[in-house]
C-alpha cells in the first residue's frame, strides 16, 4: 500500500492569511484527491488533482480559495487562501491505490485552526 | 448527489459483543468501500465490494453488499478495544465519476474492555 505524508500536521493561523499543505506519496500515482473533514464527521471532496492537468473542483469549492498544484506524480499541494474561522477543519489528501481510484490511501491529515 | 446514510451514528459496546453498522442509499453504486479512521489519522481502507449480494470476510469483520447495490453492512464479531474507531462507508457512483467517492456520515464505534 502507498504511504502518504502531509505537512504540516497541524497549524494555527490568523484570519486573512494563507496556508499551503504539502502531500507526498511514496510511489507514483496518477490521481490524488483533497478532502475536508470536521473532527468525527464525514469527508467532503474538495478537488481531484491529476498530474499534467488543472485540478477539478467540487461544487462549493473554487480555485481562488483553494489553489492546488500537482507538479509530478508523487506530490501535491493545497493552499487555503484568505482564511476565516470557517476554514478551521482537518484537510486530508489521498491517492489512488493499486486497485484503482476508488480504493484510496489517505494521509494523516492537517488540522487547521483559524483564529 | 447520491447520499449514503449510515446507522447508527454512535455505538458503544463491551468487549466480546457483536455489532453491525449499516450503510444505505436510494441510489445504485458501482462499488462500495469501508474505511476505519482513528483519531489523528486518515481513513484506512478495509474492503471494497463490487458485486450485488457479495459477502467478504476479513478476520472478525464481515461485509455485505446488497443485491441491488444500494446498501451495505459491516458486522464485527466478538469486538475488541482495537476495533474502536470511526467507520465510514464510501460509494462510487453510477455512471462512474472517475475517482470521486461519496462518503457516509460515519459511525463512531467504542469498544470498552
Amino acid at each position: 500500500s502507498a504511504v502518504i505524508s502531509q505537512k504540516p500536521s497541524r497549524d494555527i493561523c490568523q484570519r486573512g492569511t494563507s496556508l499551503t499543505i504539502q502531500c507526498q506519496v511514496d510511489s507514483q500515482v496518477t490521481m490524488m484527491f483533497w478532502y475536508r473533514q470536521q473532527p468525527g464527521q464525514s469527508l467532503t471532496l474538495i478537488a481531484t488533482a491529476n498530474q499534467g492537468s488543472e485540478a477539478t473542483y467540487e461544487s462549493g469549492f473554487v480555485i481562488d480559495k483553494f489553489p492546488i498544484s500537482r507538479p509530478n506524480l508523487t506530490f501535491s499541494t493545497l493552499t487555503v487562501s484568505n482564511m476565516s474561522p470557517e476554514d478551521s477543519s482537518i484537510y486530508l489528501c489521498s491517492a489512488e491505490g493499486p486497485g484503482g481510484p476508488y480504493e484510496q490511501y489517505f494521509g494523516p491529515g492537517t488540522r487547521l485552526t483559524v483564529t | 448527489t447520491q447520499l449514503l446514510e449510515q446507522s447508527p451514528q454512535f455505538l458503544s459496546i463491551q468487549e466480546g459483543e457483536n455489532l453491525t453498522v449499516y450503510c444505505n442509499s436510494s441510489s445504485v453504486f458501482s462499488s462500495l468501500q469501508w474505511y476505519r479512521q482513528e483519531p489523528g489519522e486518515g481513513p484506512v481502507l478495509l474492503v471494497t465490494v463490487v458485486t450485488g449480494g457479495e459477502v467478504k470476510k476479513l478476520k472478525r469483520l464481515t461485509f455485505q453488499f446488497g443485491d441491488a447495490r444500494k446498501d451495505s453492512s459491516l458486522h464485527i464479531t466478538a469486538a475488541q478495544p482495537g476495533d474502536t474507531g470511526l467507520y465510514l462507508c464510501a460509494g462510487a457512483g453510477v455512471p462512474d465519476s472517475w475517482g470521486k467517492l461519496q462518503f457516509g456520515a460515519g459511525t463512531q464505534v467504542v469498544v470498552t474492555p
